[in-house]
């Protein structure tokens, strides 16, 4: 069974430019996640979707964030315009149910915002 | 609020030695506890979790971690380091519905 898939795994660009990762979760997976790893930190969680809703994005810096999961399988996170700030590793994750569950991690996108 | 404090950002062991990573939490509901791996350039995976039932949870390749309330701890241990284990450890507590990571231990093992 393939996990969660993430791409790109890395992207270079310069501050003001947008840019989008994507996230495909286990099959089956009804709870999503979107966390932000900075160097030498644990994973911060920027959005929990329960199917298509969003249902956690309190931590989400919506000036600048935005991120949908249409029909409730695959996922788009989005950053316009990107500041230096950014540059992190943006990890997404999936799991059965939410409660007490396993979540399954993808390789993560590491951005680079120059 | 809920918080999760790892007590040591690297430990170094000797193959073959004792492997212990602190874990304490804080929470004012009780909590599920978890601990992942992270080898470099890759994704979290779980070690093993504690939700209820038996305080001492066996999770993969030979770790184990024992939940004391009392002392709000959540230890991880392996009898017999393996070069193999070298990497960044995650402990998370769940509560109020949102996950919380410490800020990782990197494991180095000696050979």
């Amino acid at each position: 069974e393939a996990g969660v898939v993430q791409s790109p795994r890395y992207k270079i660009i310069e501050k003001k430019q947008p840019v989008a990762f994507w996230c495909n979760p286990i099959s089956g997976h009804n709870t999503l996640y979107w966390y932000l790893q900075n160097l030498g930190q644990g994973p911060e969680l920027l959005i929990r979707y329960e199917n298509e809703e969003a249902v956690d994005d309190s931590q989400l810096p919506k000036d600048r964030f935005s991120a949908e999961r249409l029909k409730g399988v695959d996922s788009t996170l989005k950053i316009q315009p990107a500041e230096l700030g950014d540059s992190a590793v943006y990890l997404c994750a999936s799991s059965f149910q939410h409660g007490g569950s396993e979540q399954f991690f993808g390789p993560g996108t590491r951005l680079t915002v120059l | 609020a809920q918080s999760v404090t790892q007590l040591g950002s690297h430990v170094s062991v000797s193959e073959g030695a004792l492997v212990l990573l602190r874990c304490n939490y804080s929470s004012s509901v009780p909590p599920y506890l978890f601990w992942y791996v992270q080898y470099p350039n890759q994704g979290l995976q779980l070690l093993l979790k504690y939700t209820t039932g038996a305080t001492l949870v066996k999770g993969i390749n030979g770790f184990e971690a024992e939940f004391k309330k009392s002392e709000t701890s959540f230890h991880l241990t392996k009898p017999s380091a393996h070069m193999s284990d070298a990497a960044e450890y995650f402990c998370a507590l769940e509560g109020n519905e949102k996950l919380t990571f410490g800020t990782g231990t990197r494991l180095t093992i000696i050979p």
